[in-house]
Formats: structure tokens, sequence, C-alpha cells
């Protein structure tokens, strides 16, 4: 088993729709959570971060943290097609630059006109 | 500002030769990570740098892979010899050490192996 686990979809919604991406892990020592886009051909950039437990919201993109049950999300609002790329959940013991990041296989999505 | 830079953008070669990637991180990140993936998979690290300093390389096949980033900048990574399982992305990504959680990728070097 993996320590991140994530549906590789592909995952294809119309423009406008509320995306939902999740991902699980076993390692409960994971502290830092991010999440990657990663466009056809190119590098994976940061999305999103979060610390711990909670939420956190940056314009359309709200990311949760549920560490009693070892489950991360990303939710879109109002999705747009330049939305369509892979999602990639990454998660450290140790903060990104200190501790290895742990990526899960990531969520191919297509957000159609 | 410049991102991080890699070169070949696409690399084919027959088994058993050998590759090298080349990875020139933003001025100023002292720290370097190159990173392996596969289609259809999340990046798998195979060794970090900070500045000429491998801390981590317990995920780099020694018996084939090496990297070196000698002056604490650019790297290379190298392969010798490949194999068809090494057909991938490899991708370069850096990072300050200090106050930031966040790593900036390259753009990678998709490599094949005939």
């Amino acid at each position: 088993q993996k320590e991140v686990e994530q549906d590789p979809g592909p995952l294809s919604v119309p423009e406008g729709a509320i995306v939902s991406l999740n991902c699980t892990y076993s390692n409960s020592a994971f502290q830092y959570f991010m999440w990657y886009r990663q466009y056809s051909r190119k590098g994976p950039e940061l999305l999103m971060y979060t610390y711990s437990s909670g939420n956190k919201e940056d314009g359309r993109f709200t990311a949760q943290v549920d560490k009693s049950s070892k489950y991360i999300s990303l939710f879109i609002r109002d999705s747009q097609p330049s939305d369509s790329a892979t999602y990639l959940c990454a998660m450290s013991d140790r903060g990104s630059t200190l501790g290895r990041l742990y990526f899960g296989r990531g969520t191919q999505l297509t957000v159609w006109p | 500002e410049a991102g991080v830079v890699q070169s070949p953008r696409y690399k084919i070669i027959e088994k058993k030769q050998p590759v090298a990637f080349w990875c020139n991180p933003i001025s100023g990140h002292n720290t370097l990570y190159w990173y392996l993936q596969n289609l259809g998979q999340g990046p798998e690290l195979l060794i970090r740098y900070e500045n000429e300093e491998a801390v981590d390389d317990s995920q780099l096949p020694k018996d084939r892979f090496s990297a070196e980033r000698l002056k604490g900048v650019d790297s290379t990574l190298k392969i010798q010899p490949a194999e068809l399982g090494d057909s991938a992305v490899y991708l370069c990504a850096s990072s300050q050490t200090i106050g930031t959680h966040e790593q900036f990728f390259g753009p990678g070097t998709r490599l094949t192996v005939l």
C-alpha cells in the first residue's frame, strides 16, 4: 500500500461545476499538505498549502485537511476550462523543504465549455 | 524571474547507452531536487541537495544513477547504462532553504529508452 492514495480519474465536468478532489494517507506523522497542479508537458506548480488540520481558501480553491480520518480534499468552485490539468496531492512530515514530499498519483481533470 | 531550467526537454536513446540531464535552479535557491515521474504517477524523489551536499539520496539507484552539484548551483543527473524501465520524465525542482514550503519545478526531461 502506498503512503498516499489518490483516485486517478479521469474526471470530466462542465464549466461552472464544483469539483471535489481528494487523497487519503496512512502516515499519521504527515503535518504539511499541499496540492499541486500539473498541465500537460509541464512541471507541477504549487496551488495550495496547509499545515495540520482545517480549511484554507484562496479564490475559487478550498483545501481541507481531516487528520483524524487521514483525508484531504481540494474543492474548485465555478470551474473553468483553464482548470483542466492533473491535480497532485503531496504531503510531508517536516515541511517540503525539510522532509521528503510524498505525492499521490494525480487526478486528471477536464472542464469542458 | 527565470524559472527552473532543464535540458534537454526530450531524449531518445537505446538501452545500455548513457544519458545525462542538466538543471539550473532559480537564482538564490539553495535546495535542489531530482524527481522521477512515471506515466500516470506522481513524482518520486531521487535525490535532494542542500548547496553542494546530497542530504537525501536514499531513493537513488546508485548502481546506475549518479548526480552532482559541484558548485552548489546547477546539477547533472546521469544514468549509465540506461534500461527500458528508465523511460520516464525526470523533474528538477528548487526551493529556498528557510522560510518557504514551496518547491518550484522545471518542465522536466522526457526520456525514452528503446
